[in-house]
């Protein structure tokens, strides 16, 4: 069974400042997907980024990167330049490839970021 | 449009009321989900409708009913619920290609549903 985990239920940082927020996952599936979404107080959840299984190179989308390590089972969210309005949840989760039946994301537990002006 | 628009809202229900929440994309997407989530944790999946062909049952109650009456709309008709079941209901939707499968899923804004 898939499994993702977020060892950090909670983190602060200072406005403008980068900040790394942890997930490891584990699963047999030799092709899988990593997302991370971030979910304001309004309910929704916004995708950030993207990293699958064999993609060589780390993801980056505007200020997010993710740190992809493939051996450690590891797909940390790095975001750089914190802004008040990063203040939110972020989901890691991971997509188990199921064709053609739509597939399943597993959600990790969840890391509450809040960012100090 | 990027969209995926979830009604009503909110919504307060008895446990002997029947409702439906709705679920509508124009992306053209061939996967649609509904996920349950309660307060501080994380979404977990109920049901997912690929080419409008019910495809994963998440061993939900049969009090949850979703239906998928085209490639655009989804519902979640809800009978006899329990004050348990109150929670944030999200929609969500995705491209799906045949032998792929790494798509990302697009979410709507949900429905906070409360059961008295």
């Amino acid at each position: 069974a898939q499994k993702i985990t977020q060892t950090q239920p909670g983190m602060f940082v200072q406005e403008k400042e980068a900040v790394t927020l942890d997930c490891t996952y584990d699963t047999s599936d030799p092709s899988y997907g990593l997302f991370w979404y971030k979910q304001p107080s309004s309910g929704e959840m916004i995708f950030l980024i993207y990293q699958g299984s064999y993609d060589q190179q780390n993801a980056t989308e505007g200020r997010y990167s993710l740190n992809f390590q493939k051996a450690r089972k590891s797909a940390n969210l790095v975001i750089s330049a914190s802004q008040l309005g990063d203040s939110a949840m972020y989901f890691c989760a991971m997509r188990e490839t199921l064709y053609n039946q739509g597939g399943k994301l597993i959600f990790g537990q969840g890391t509450e970021l809040s960012v100090k002006p | 449009d990027t969209e995926v628009t979830q009604t009503p809202k909110h919504l307060v229900m008895g446990m002997t009321n029947k409702k439906s929440l709705k679920c509508e994309q124009h992306m053209g997407h061939r996967a649609m989900y509904w996920y349950k989530q309660k307060a501080k944790k994380p979404p977990e999946l109920m049901f997912v409708y690929s080419y409008e062909k019910l495809s994963i049952n998440e061993s939900v109650p049969s009090r949850f009913s979703p239906e998928c009456p085209n490639s655009s709309l989804l519902n979640l008709h809800l009978h006899a619920l329990q004050p348990e079941d109150s929670a944030l209901y999200l929609c969500a939707s995705s491209q799906e290609v045949p032998g792929f499968g790494n798509e990302k899923l697009f979410f709507g804004s949900g429905t906070q549903l409360s059961v008295l």
